[in-house]
């Protein structure tokens, strides 16, 4: 099974600044990577796929990067409601299968 | 726009079985090419995948749980299901549904599941 560490586990950072989260597999992925942000109360929310698109209506200061064992998800000018946990999350082709990072919280500094 | 709802019992006693169905709408289950997941998440912790309908009609499980879950699809209804058996407190859990297998762009809200006796 692969292992997804997320680091840091709480990032704290000012509103309009920049936040990078690192996501790091315990083996090549490549480029099978997701992110999700997750509110309180509420579903996760994929942001990212494919280690670097951006899903349906996600605004342009998310960008992914990365690939085979290192990923980042970057926020270049936090607002408000981007305080929230993030995931990554990767697919296995064979065996298929998925697993999660343990989660970054971005928390207003 | 495609929209998930989870429904099932919010209680099982331990031993038991635990069984949700995700209902989907806004969408054929039938196309697409999609596949159809259930993830959970324990209390104040991180997010764990269960299994997935594969489209080409498999099923595909977390080692951790492939001997106690089944997902199982109802084409006719529009809906897939889970069953976990042997539950225990540890299969406490919020349960989503969710559309995907190497992302997941669409998820349910969520249901809330408490294995107490």
């Amino acid at each position: 099974e692969i292992v997804l560490t997320q680091f840091p586990a709480t990032l704290s950072v000012s509103p309009g600044e920049r936040a990078t989260l690192s996501c790091r597999a315990s083996r090549s992925v490549s480029r099978n990577l997701a992110w999700y942000q997750q509110t309180p109360g509420q579903a996760p929310r994929l942001l990212i796929y494919g280690a670097s698109t951006r899903a349906t209506a996600v605004p342009g200061r998310f960008s992914g990067s990365g690939s085979e064992t290192e990923f980042r998800l970057t926020i270049s000018s936090l607002q408000s409601e981007d305080f929230a946990v993030y995931y990554c999350q990767q697919y296995d082709n064979w065996p298929p299968g998925v697993t999660f990072g343990g989660g970054t919280i971005v928390e207003i500094k | 726009q495609m929209e998930l709802q989870e429904s099932g019992s919010g209680l099982v006693k331990p031993s038991q079985t635990l069984s949700l169905t995700c209902a989907v709408s806004g969408g054929s289950i039938s196309r697409g090419g999609y596949s159809w997941s259930w993830i959970r998440q324990p209390p104040g912790k991180g997010l764990e995948w269960i299994g997935f309908f594969y489209h080409g009609g498999t099923t595909y499980y977390n080692p951790s749980l492939k001997s106690r879950v089944s997902i199982s699809v109802d084409k006719s209804k529009n809906l897939f299901s889970l069953n976990l058996t042997s539950v225990t407190a540890a299969d406490t859990a919020v349960y989503y549904c969710a559309r995907g297998q190497v992302q997941f762009d669409s998820w349910g809200q969520g249901t809330l599941v408490t294995v107490s006796s």
